[in-house]
């Protein structure tokens, strides 16, 4: 079965420094996510992609988050100058529009800690 | 986009059938009704969606009323594994800025 892969599982990080979150969706996804969910809270929504452009952010997703999608191939979330309350897990989601159903593929994860 | 009120937590016993109710007053006529699963620090995995009426699969069934402003989830025969968080999410998947956005979800323990 086709599935998200995330890359790192864990990525630990001083604050102010940059980090890259990697995520590779399923090949034939177009729409792609990024989520993240502090310890013991909800998921939350941060930034859609489709066709190479953003097409949803959220309020949480301020000029210090961009994505990028380099490579046809890996979908990226950047975090340009990392804070305390950055800390979460960050979840990279895909979907196919065309399959008729609302199944978002959720990769495993990747828990960012800032120090 | 719809908000959702799900219980916080629940607790039921192995070989029991649970149900988990949702509402969402404000579902639009395009939205879907989706629940997911999601395991400790693990990512949220799809278990079923639905319009109306009743859909099943191979892992549970939902249970949508005519006037769609609840639905309901139900668990066959639960299991310790079924121990996790469960989300329930509206959406309009015709939207191209389809996003979910997430509750709080139910906790739901199993024990033996």
């Amino acid at each position: 079965e086709p599935e998200v892969t995330q890359t790192p599982s864990h990525q630990v990080t001083q604050m102010g420094q940059e980090v890259i979150l990697r995520c590779v969706p399923i090949s034939n996804h177009l729409y792609f996510y990024w989520y993240r969910q502090i310890l013991g809270q909800k998921v939350e929504f941060l930034v859609s992609f489709y066709n190479n452009e953003i097409s949803e952010k959220s309020e949480i997703f301020d000029d210090q988050f961009s994505v990028e999608r380099p490579d046809g191939s890996n979908f990226t979330l950047k975090i340009r100058s990392t804070k305390l309350e950055d800390s979460a897990m960050y979840f990279c989601a895909s979907w196919d529009w065309d399959t008729g159903n609302n199944e978002q593929f959720f990769g495993p994860g990747t828990r960012l800690t800032v120090l | 986009l719809a908000k959702t009120t799900q219980p916080i937590s629940m607790d039921s016993y192995e070989g029991q059938e649970v149900n988990i109710t949702c509402s969402h007053n404000n579902i639009a006529t395009n939205d879907y009704i989706t629940w997911y699963q999601q395991f400790p620090s693990q990512g949220p995995r799809f278990i079923i969606q639905g319009y109306k009426t009743k859909v099943t699969n191979e892992v549970a069934s939902l249970f949508i009323p005519a006037d769609r402003k609840s639905s309901t989830l139900s668990l066959p025969r639960v299991s310790l594994s079924d121990t996790a968080v469960y989300y329930c999410l509206v959406g309009d998947r015709m939207d191209s800025n389809y996003q979910l956005i997430w509750g709080a979800g139910t906790k739901l323990i199993i024990k033996p």
